[in-house]
């Protein structure tokens, strides 16, 4: 079975630009995460999808951050306009139902420069 | 305050020896569930063991087990006869509540170097 993929691996921008991350949860999972790593500092939750509604977005820092769920399928992150300070490793988690753990992809590095 | 500490960036370990990674917590929810990670350098972020608050027994998976010490809110990691491929970064987490969809709160990891 595969595991959560996100896509790009790795972006580099200029502060400005927009970019737009993508996350496809385990098939079949209805709950989808999105977190961040900034440098050195701890992963931070940004929000949590239940199928395609946000049940939670607390973690979003301003409006310049836009996640949707289209169909309650895979995921888009999207930065507009990108600061420095947005640069660090975005992670994606999924989960079923009424399990425990939530798993996680490989993240994507966004570098803002 | 932080709500998952982590202590230790940097550990260094012997291959077969058995290794503590701390893990220290801070919640005034009755009903809460922590979780270990472990991320090598590929990236993949990797689920290793789950302990729930109320249960009476420590979690164990295989060569990891969680020693659960609740009075002390602390939930550190202990991988036993060590080997070369557990070389990786490894986060504490925790869920508060007991809805299973409430977030993670992370600690900033600990860095596990096996030597041969």
């Amino acid at each position: 079975e595969a595991g959560v993929t996100q896509f790009p691996s790795h972006s580099v921008i200029e502060k400005g630009q927009t970019v737009t991350l993508r996350c496809d949860p385990i098939s079949g999972h209805d709950n989808l995460y999105w977190y961040r790593r900034v440098m050195g500092k701890e992963i931070k939750f940004l929000l949590h999808f239940v199928k395609e509604s946000k049940q939670d977005e607390s973690g979003m820092p301003n409006n310049r951050f836009l996640a949707e769920r289209t169909g309650g399928t895979y995921s888009t992150l999207k930065v507009q306009p990108a600061e420095l300070e947005d640069s660090g490793v975005y992670f994606c988690a999924s989960r079923m139902g009424p399990i425990n753990e939530q798993f996680f992809g490989p993240g994507t590095r966004l570098t803002v420069l | 305050a932080q709500k998952i500490t982590q202590t230790q960036p940097g550990m260094f370990v012997q291959e077969k020896e058995a290794v503590t990674l701390d893990c220290t917590y801070d919640t005034s929810d009755p009903s809460y569930g922590l979780f270990w990670y472990k991320q090598p350098s590929s990236g993949e972020m990797i689920f290793l063991i789950y302990q729930g608050s109320y249960d009476q027994q420590n979690a164990t998976e295989g060569r990891y087990s969680l020693n659960f010490q609740k009075a002390r809110k602390s939930a550190n990691l202990v991988i036993s006869a060590s080997q070369l491929g557990d070389s990786a970064m490894y986060f504490c987490a925790m869920r508060e509540g007991w809805y299973t969809g409430n977030q993670f709160y992370f600690g900033t990891g600990t860095s596990l170097t096996v030597i041969p």
